[in-house]
Formats: structure tokens, sequence, C-alpha cells
């Protein structure tokens, strides 16, 4: 089985802190991808990578920034933490043959 | 963009009762997943479906992709069963997953 890790399954910021969020993945796949989950929003698309290096914006990047310098691992960065980016954040990675796997979910507030 | 309905809402069974939940998409997809999250807030994978018929244990699903909807039944429910159910459709264009806006279930003993 495909298996997600993220570093933190809670973290307390504060504001105006830079916030790294990390996700590993273990089988090689080239698309992973950021989403936040909110109550009455749903899940919705930060950023994704579909290669080594390579990034895309998905529909809520401002104030976020992600990095993959390696295939297995996309980090979240969050520049300046504000209190509006308190929320659950959802990693996950695609596999053509068995879709999206995502990993448990880190719970961010920023105080 | 491609919109995703689940229904109901919400959905309280009794231990033991059978169940079907509902996914309506206005698009042609490429792939469908259902997921279920647990009140840790992690969302596991239950099925890769983007056409035909599933089982796994006491779930099955059943996508039609040609009317654009599909069903998961969960039979026998157990009280672990509580969560929420996520239905999510992928486009190739656009390297998409949408979710729709999910089903509460609460399974009371």
């Amino acid at each position: 089985d495909v298996k997600v890790t993220q570093s933190s399954r809670y973290l307390v910021k504060r504001t105006g802190e830079k916030v790294f969020l990390e996700c590993v993945q273990d089988m090689d796949h080239e698309n992973m991808f950021w989403y936040r989950q909110d109550p009455g929003l749903g899940l919705r698309l930060i950023y994704f990578s579909y290669d080594v290096k390579m990034k895309e914006k998905g529909d809520i990047p401002e104030g976020y920034s992600v990095s993959r310098e390696k295939k297995e691992r996309f980090s979240l960065i969050l520049e300046s933490a504000s209190t509006n980016q308190t929320s659950m954040y959802l990693c996950a990675s695609r596999d053509s043959n068995y879709g999206y796997t995502f990993g448990s979910g880190t719970r961010l507030t920023v105080v | 963009g491609i919109q995703v309905e689940q229904s109901p809402p919400d959905l309280i069974l009794q231990e033991g009762a059978n169940s079907t939940l509902r996914c309506n998409f206005s698009d042609s997809v490429n792939n469908l997943q259902w997921f279920h999250q647990n009140p840790w807030g992690q969302l596991i994978n239950l099925f890769y479906i983007p056409s035909g018929t599933k089982q796994n244990g006491r779930l099955s699903a059943t996508t039609v992709a040609t009317e654009r909807y599909s069903l998961l039944y969960i039979s026998s429910s157990q009280t672990t069963d509580s969560g929420v159910y996520f239905c999510a459709v992928y486009k190739a264009a656009g390297n998409k997953l949408t979710f729709g806006g999910g089903t509460r279930v609460l399974v009371k003993p």
C-alpha cells in the first residue's frame, strides 16, 4: 500500500512565523498535492506538483508556497502565518492506477 | 468547473442497517473515488471506481459513468462506519480532484 506521511498531526504557531509542513510518499509518484479543509468550505487545492522542482497553483495559493526538491517529498510553506490559515492541511499523492492517497492530516492553529 | 453533489447530507443509522449514498457529477470524468474521513480527520480511500461495481467487505460501490453518478452501499452498518463519506472525481485536464460536500453518517449502537 502507498504510504503518505505528514510530519505533524498538530501544530500551534504564532502569527508572522514561517511554517513548514512536510509530506513524504513512498511509492515514487510523480504527482503530489496540498489541500486545506475548513468547515463549510470543503477541501480546497492549494498547490500541486507533477515532478521534481515543478509546481502549479491550485485554487487558493495566496499566502503559501511549496518546495519539491526530491520526488518523495513535497513541502508546504506558510511564509508569514496568519490566523486565517488555521485549518486542517492534507497532503496527497496520485497514482494513475489507484488514484489519490492522503496523509493523516496536520491540524494547524495560528495564534 | 465540474460540480459534485452528494446526498443525503446527513444520515443516522441504527447499527445493522443498510444504506445507500449517492454522488452526482456534472461532466465526464476520468476517475472517481470514495473516501471515508474518520473522526481524526484522515481520509481513507475506499474505492477507486471510474466505472462498474466493486465490493470490499460490507461496502460496495457502483459508478455509471454514462449517467454521471455513483452509489456507495453500506450493509450491516457498524458504529465504526461513522464519519464523513466523500465522493471525488478526477479530470486529467487540469490534473484536479474535485470533492463533493460529503455525507455525514452516524451509526448508533
